[in-house]
């Protein structure tokens, strides 16, 4: 079975903070992909990241970071110098073969002046 | 290169009713999802296309729901009778096989469904 958990519901941070959302993932799938979306309040998923199983280096894209290990099956997004316009809820979500996403209950990120 | 586009963006309807939502996947991508996303909740793949084919459906409630995509291109998915627990935001997606894995999906801006 697939899983995806988010533990953090909600977290809030005064803007320049820096912030880790947490992602924790089970499968039994030797090759998956893990993926990383930002959804704001219009409601459309945008695409951050995506991971393969094979590939443990860290990412780091402007302000934006992930760190994956496999070893405790967590991907976990970091942003640094938070800004208001990052305000949103974020997915975190496993795909194995066969094309099948499994989100994570999201976690609310708010970000005040 | 034109979005996901999906209509219409808001409906509100009685329980009993009956409502149909449209998707307009990205041209040339054969592979078209469906998914339920309830307030609080991750989205949850309710059936996937591959061009006019039903590739996964287990999660789809057949008895009030259903689904096609009769050429291959846009989709609808209808509810009939709907439930207040079927109030939530449905989302359309669409993937291209010519990218190869992991067929990255692309969302559209959703259809968001109240159940009074």
């Amino acid at each position: 079975a697939q899983k995806v958990t988010q533990a953090q519901t909600e977290i809030s941070v005064v803007e320049k903070e820096d912030v880790t959302l947490d992602c924790v993932y089970e499968t039994r799938d030797t090759t998956y992909y893990l993926f990383w979306y930002k959804q704001p309040p219009s409601g459309e998923l945008v695409f951050l990241i995506r991971r393969n199983s094979f590939d443990e280096q860290n990412e780091i894209s402007g302000r934006y970071s992930w760190n994956f290990q496999k070893s405790t099956s967590s991907f976990n997004f970091t942003i640094t110098a938070s800004q208001v316009v990052d305000s949103a809820v974020y997915f975190c979500a496993l795909k194995r073969a066969g094309n099948m996403l499994t989100f994570g209950g999201g976690t609310r990120l708010m970000v005040k002046p | 290169e034109a979005g996901v586009a999906q209509s219409p963006r808001y409906k509100i309807i009685e329980k009993r009713q009956s409502v149909a939502f449209w998707c307009n996947p990205i041209s040339g991508h054969a592979t078209l999802y469906w998914y339920q996303q309830i307030l609080g909740q991750g989205p949850k793949l309710l059936i996937q296309f591959q061009n006019n084919g039903v590739v996964d459906d287990s999660q789809l409630p057949k008895d009030r729901f259903s689904a096609e995509r009769l050429k291959g291109v846009d989709s609808t998915l209808k509810i009939q009778p709907a439930k207040l627990e079927d109030s939530a935001v449905y989302l359309c997606a669409s993937s291209s096989i010519r990218q190869g894995p992991p067929y990255e999906q692309y969302f559209g801006p959703g259809t968001r469904l109240t159940v009074t």
